[in-house]
């Protein structure tokens, strides 16, 4: 039962590389999200798909793209890192956005 | 806007002790309110929820909250603090997107220390 798995765990970019950030989850999920996580920021949402099929920008959006690949896949691309980019990512899923999300255990990010 | 405010970036309390964190939200409609914990280097789980009916919900590891619409208040508490509950805690509201489709809001989190 694994959940919400996130690859790569750590990664260190430098400024201008491009990398794709991957999550799958098991459940059966229709909608998934991409998060960021700074310090005394909370998470902000980036990118989110209500359901296969469809994406939608969140709040912070800029430098970053994703695709839903299929229900299972969500993933995050940096196609020009910069130092602004170095966070914690999170990607999660849920059923229904009501009902809380379950969330994958992070990608820590550096981009020197 | 919708948005939520944890008025506490840092608490400390010692083991044994009560415990309420903070939480304030911004939105128009009837909220759906969330408590997650994070563990140092881990992901978020879901303490517990609020979406209707009684005010005063439970949750997991000895948890409850009280959703006060007066207030725009939804505090966390406990009743005896455990060394293993030292985490971050976030609060979040539901936001309604396109389609009534819901995404969550996050808080700043507050940082719980447990003194032994």
């Amino acid at each position: 039962n694994a959940g919400v798995t996130q690859t790569p765990k750590f990664q260190v970019l430098k400024t201008g590389q491009s990398m794709t950030l991957q999550c799958a989850q098991d459940m059966n999920h229709n909608s998934m999200y991409w998060y960021r996580q700074d310090p005394g920021m909370g998470l902000r949402l980036i990118y989110y798909s209500a359901s296969e099929g469809t994406t939608d920008k969140g709040e912070v959006p800029n430098g970053y793209n994703v695709s839903r690949l299929n229900k299972r896949e969500f993933s995050l691309r940096l196609e020009s890192a910069a130092p602004s980019q170095t966070s914690v990512y999170f990607c999660a899923s849920s059923q229904d956005g009501n009902y809380g999300y379950t969330f994958g255990s992070g990608t820590r990010l550096t981009v020197v | 806007a919708q948005s939520v405010t944890q008025p506490d970036i840092h608490i400390t309390v010692s083991e044994g002790a009560s415990l309420e964190l903070r939480c304030n939200y911004s939105y128009g409609a009837t909220p759906y309110l969330f408590w997650y914990v994070q563990s140092p280097g881990q992901g978020l789980q879901l303490l517990l929820k609020y979406f209707s009916g009684d005010t005063l919900v439970q949750g997991i590891k000895g948890f409850e909250a009280e959703f006060k619409r007066s207030q725009s208040s939804f505090n966390l508490r406990k009743p005896s603090v455990h060394w293993s509950d030292a985490a971050e805690y976030f609060c979040a509201v539901g936001s309604a997107g396109a389609g009534g489709y819901n995404k969550l809001i996050f808080g700043a989190g507050t940082r719980l220390a447990v003194h032994p």
